[in-house]
């Protein structure tokens, strides 16, 4: 069965204090590791799509890296704007036409000005 | 629309009642997701439409829950005898292509069954 844990459960930082947050994954044959934002009340917002280890995506503070066991999201000088709820998703092989992503629990990020 | 529209974004019923909740997708998307979102508890899947089939229902939890979609557009998900463990927020994501890396959400059905 396929298991996607999140840690830490919940992180504050600084203002300009950088850090990473973890992704571990157990799936039989990775298609896709997803990262999304979810801010309070607010559906999931997609942010990264990583397909093979090795690989890397930026954008603004934030980059996803990714090896065959774990993703971290690297947040660079976070501001208070980048608090929210980052998850992480695997998506695995099609088995009878299945697309269904499995989501860890998510890491609440709270930056303090 | 622009986005994903999902109505009604709150919903109290009474246990034992019938409840509809409706998912408009992006235009054009032919994969539309349905996940239950628990307090402290991560997305769970509940059913993956291509079109107006669903290649995936395995994580309905039981057969009071049934979702269908229609012109390949609008779904819906029926709770039938509501109990209170169904409350959470329920939420639909729509996808250009089947396999598409990119699923866009929308708000969410808040359901609260008391």
């Amino acid at each position: 069965e396929d298991q996607v844990t999140q840690s830490p459960e919940a992180l504050r930082l600084q203002e300009g204090e950088s850090s990473s947050l973890n992704c571990s994954y157990t799936v039989s044959g990775l298609r896709g590791l997803f990262w999304y934002r979810q801010d309070p009340g607010k559906g999931p917002e997609f942010l990264f799509t990583l397909y093979s280890a090795g690989e890397e995506k930026e954008k603004e503070r934030l980059k996803a890296t990714l090896t065959k066991k774990e993703s971290f999201l690297h947040i660079t000088a976070p501001k208070p704007e980048d608090s929210a709820t980052y998850l992480c998703a695997v998506q695995g092989p099609t088995q009878g036409g299945s697309e269904k992503l499995v989501f860890g629990k998510g890491t609440k990020l709270t930056v303090n000005p | 629309g622009a986005g994903v529209s999902q109505s009604p974004s709150n919903k109290v019923t009474e246990k034992g009642k019938d409840v509809e909740l409706r998912c408009d997708p992006i235009s054009g998307h032919t994969a539309l997701y349905w996940y239950r979102q628990s307090l402290g508890q991560g997305l769970e899947f509940l059913i993956y439409f291509q079109g107006n089939s669903a290649p995936d229902k395995s994580g309905l939890p039981s057969d009071r829950f049934s979702a269908e979609r229609t012109g390949g557009s609008v779904s819906t998900l029926t709770i039938q005898r509501t109990q209170q463990e169904d409350s959470a927020v329920y939420l639909c994501a729509s996808s250009l292509v089947p396999d598409s890396t990119e699923a866009f959400f929308g708000q969410g059905t808040r359901l609260t069954v008391v």
